[in-house]
């Protein structure tokens, strides 16, 4: 099973200061199969990145992925008061998909 | 605008089962993968397995095989999701998903999201 790592655990930023969320996995995944969900306090997770980069419907151009490999990486710029959520990665490719374990982006 | 909701919260004795469902509005239903995902309180989330309607195709995460039973009703569009001897760490809010697409895809649209709670 795929394993992925998120760095760091929580981010304590400002409102207008850019976030970067990191998502390690334990093998090489093809960027066609990684996400990035968001999730506010009693919530559903929403799907903001597929494919590691594009942005789904509806999700403004500040949040923005890259990566490849075993590294990714979803970057917020200027972050707005309702940004401050848990952010996942996922990889969704072969039998068995898997979840990061979170990174909360608090306001300091 | 395609919608999932879910069943109501339930509360259930260890050993039993539970059968949450998931109805799915507004699109079409059968051509899309459809997940199970759950949280434990104050934990990520975690993939259960999943289900494409279309061609009965099944996937589990290889900690529920044997325990958790996925089908689908196409005339009513509703996704269920039976999992069987419950624990007391089976206690989550489970989560249907609809996926972009059929496997290899991501999770686009969720349902509200189903309480249990394994309780004695």
């Amino acid at each position: 099973e795929i394993v992925l790592t998120q760095s760091p655990g929580t981010l304590s930023l400002s409102p207008g200061e850019s976030a970067t969320l990191s998502c390690r996995s334990s093998e090489s995944v093809s960027s066609v199969y990684i996400a990035w969900y968001q999730q506010k306090a009693g919530q559903g997770p929403r799907l903001l990145i597929y494919e590691a980069s594009k942005r789904a419907t509806g999700i403004p151009g500040r949040f923005s992925g890259s990566g490849s490999g075993t590294d990714f990486t979803l970057t917020i710029s200027r972050l707005q008061p309702e940004d401050f959520a848990i952010y996942y990665c996922q990889q969704y490719g072969g039998s068995s998909l898997t979840f990061g374990g979170g990174t909360k982006v608090e306001i300091k | 605008q395609v919608q999932l909701v879910q069943s109501g919260a339930e509360v259930m004795k260890p050993g039993s089962s539970v059968k949450v469902s998931c109805k799915a509005s507004g699109g079409t239903f059968s051509r899309y993968a459809i997940n199970w995902v759950r949280q434990a309180p104050g934990q990520g989330l975690e993939w259960m397995g999943g289900i494409v309607p279309i061609f009965g195709s099944r996937k589990f995460a290889q900690k529920f095989e044997g325990r958790v039973t996925i089908t689908t009703d196409e005339p009513s569009t509703t996704a269920y999701m039976q999992l069987s001897s419950l624990k007391f760490d089976d206690t989550a809010v489970y989560y249907c998903a609809r996926s972009i697409g059929t496997w290899g895809t991501a999770f686009e649209i969720w349902g509200q999201g189903t309480s249990v709670t394994v309780s004695s």
